[in-house]
């Protein structure tokens, strides 16, 4: 069963960039079976799906987000990255990072437990 | 993108009771269809996925129908631990999108 687990600062200042790091544990992040993505969720309200990556590179972000977001991969360490640039308080949220398994019926089996990161100066 | 309609956005049920929730998506996204749980302060937990295949581990007292744009959860016998917020998903698109949550509460 895959592990995941979110780390970066829990505060972040307006205009600033959201950087946040999942690290895997389970199986490899080069697995073809998996995507791997972010999806954020404001207190109080329901979920938003921000990106993904695949091990080839191929990308998906949401366009509600206006190109902000940047999602990489680093094999040599088994983690993914999510930036989110020029924050507002509407990106003050909890961060999940998840793993989509991309065959058949894709669906998000794995999720880390969340990180909340608040925008505020 | 592909707009997920869940109804009803919250309901009130008894230990015991079937509780249905429905989910309609803005276009046909054939069985592409997962259901989610969330309980306060934790991550969503995978139910169910292509519309009606249950997870491993899951209870059978969930169960998932539909396809094209119409999907329903059930749970039938409602136990105490069932009472959480419900989100439908569909991964027929790369962009993934959420339906806006169904509040299961004690009534």
């Amino acid at each position: 069963q895959l592990q995941l687990q979110e780390s970066g600062p829990g505060l972040v200042k307006p205009s600033e960039t959201l950087s946040l790091t999942c690290s895997v544990s389970g199986d490899s992040i080069s697995s073809r079976n998996y995507y791997w993505g972010w999806i954020r969720q404001p207190p109080g309200k329901g979920l938003e799906y921000i990106g993904s990556m695949y091990v080839s590179g191929s990308t998906y972000d949401n366009p509600s987000l206006k190109s902000r977001v940047t999602i990489s991969l680093d094999t040599s360490k088994n983690q993914f990255s999510l930036k989110l640039s020029s924050v507002t308080d509407a990106d003050t949220a909890i961060y999940y990072c998840a793993s989509d398994f991309w065959s058949g019926y894709s669906r998000i089996e794995s999720w880390g437990q969340g990180t909340l990161v608040t925008v505020s100066s | 993108d592909i707009q997920m309609t869940q109804s009803p956005s919250s309901l009130y049920a008894s230990v015991g009771d079937r509780v249905i929730i429905t989910c309609r998506a803005s276009q046909s996204i054939t069985r592409y269809l997962n259901w989610y749980q969330q309980k306060p302060g934790k991550a969503p937990n995978l139910l169910i996925y292509g519309a009606s295949t249950l997870q491993s581990g899951v209870p059978s007292r969930f169960s998932g129908s539909g396809s094209g744009t119409d999907f329903t959860l059930t749970i039938t016998s409602l136990q105490p631990e069932d009472f959480a917020t419900y989100y439908c998903q569909q991964s027929f698109a790369a962009l993934r999108t959420f339906g806006q949550g169904t509040k299961v509460e004690i009534k």
